[in-house]
């Protein structure tokens, strides 16, 4: 069975601090793909990022970067300068490779990441 | 935008009542998704669906039925719904362009069952 723990229930920071909110997930697929969703108050889900588990290169998007690590099973995604317009609650989430882009998600918990300004 | 709309956006009703969500794509995606999202849970996938009539269960089907007997529409039921199916549901395509292979979602339906 696929898991993925976000760790971090909650973090709040002051403006311009960098934020890291950490995901650890469980796998016995060799392929698989990692997501990072955004979900801010008004309620929809936007994506960030998707990641094939042959890639480990790290991605950077303006200010925001993506660090995967399989050997410790970790994606974990920073934000660089957060601010206020970075509150949100961040999931993580797992696809198995069940066959083109068949991707049944299981997503942690999320983290609700506050700005403060 | 991946074209997705899900309606009804909310949606009041009483514990044994049937309700039927309905999620509208309109760029011809293969795989479309429900999820229930929960405080505590995240999002939890109910059912899917890879081309017209072909579904099958997710992690959390129990007390729900799918149905797409077109491209467009995937259509959620709740037979007989009850106080534990209150939660936001979400509705998912995935889209392959190019290199690019993204799962979108819907802006949700808040079902609120008394």
């Amino acid at each position: 069975a696929q898991k993925v723990t976000q760790a971090q229930t909650e973090i709040s920071v002051v403006e311009k601090e960098d934020v890291t909110l950490d995901c650890v997930y469980e796998t016995r697929d060799t392929t698989y793909y990692l997501f990072w969703y955004k979900q801010p108050p008004s309620g929809e889900l936007v994506f960030l990022i998707r990641r094939n588990s042959f890639d480990e290169q790290n991605e950077i998007s303006g200010r925001y970067s993506w660090n995967f690590q399989k050997s410790t099973s970790s994606f974990n995604f920073t934000i660089t300068a957060s601010q206020v317009v970075d509150s949100a609650v961040y999931f993580c989430a797992l696809s198995d490779s069940s066959g083109g882009s068949n991707y049944k998600l299981t997503f942690g918990k999320g983290t609700l990441l506050t700005v403060n300004p | 935008d991946a074209g997705i709309t899900q309606s009804p956006r909310h949606k009041v009703t009483e514990t044994g009542t049937p309700v039927t969500l309905r999620c509208h794509q309109t760029e011809n995606h293969r795989y479309m998704y429900w999820y229930r999202q929960d405080p505590g849970h995240g999002l939890r996938l109910i059912h899917y669906s890879y081309g017209v009539k072909d579904t099958d269960k997710g992690e959390v089907s129990d007390g729900y039925s799918v149905s797409r007997s077109k491209t467009e529409d995937f259509l959620l039921t709740l037979e007989s719904a009850t106080s534990s199916q209150t939660s936001v549901y979400f509705c998912a395509i995935s889209m392959t362009s190019g290199s690019y292979n993204e799962q979108f979602f819907g802006p949700g339906t808040r079902l609120t069952v008394l």
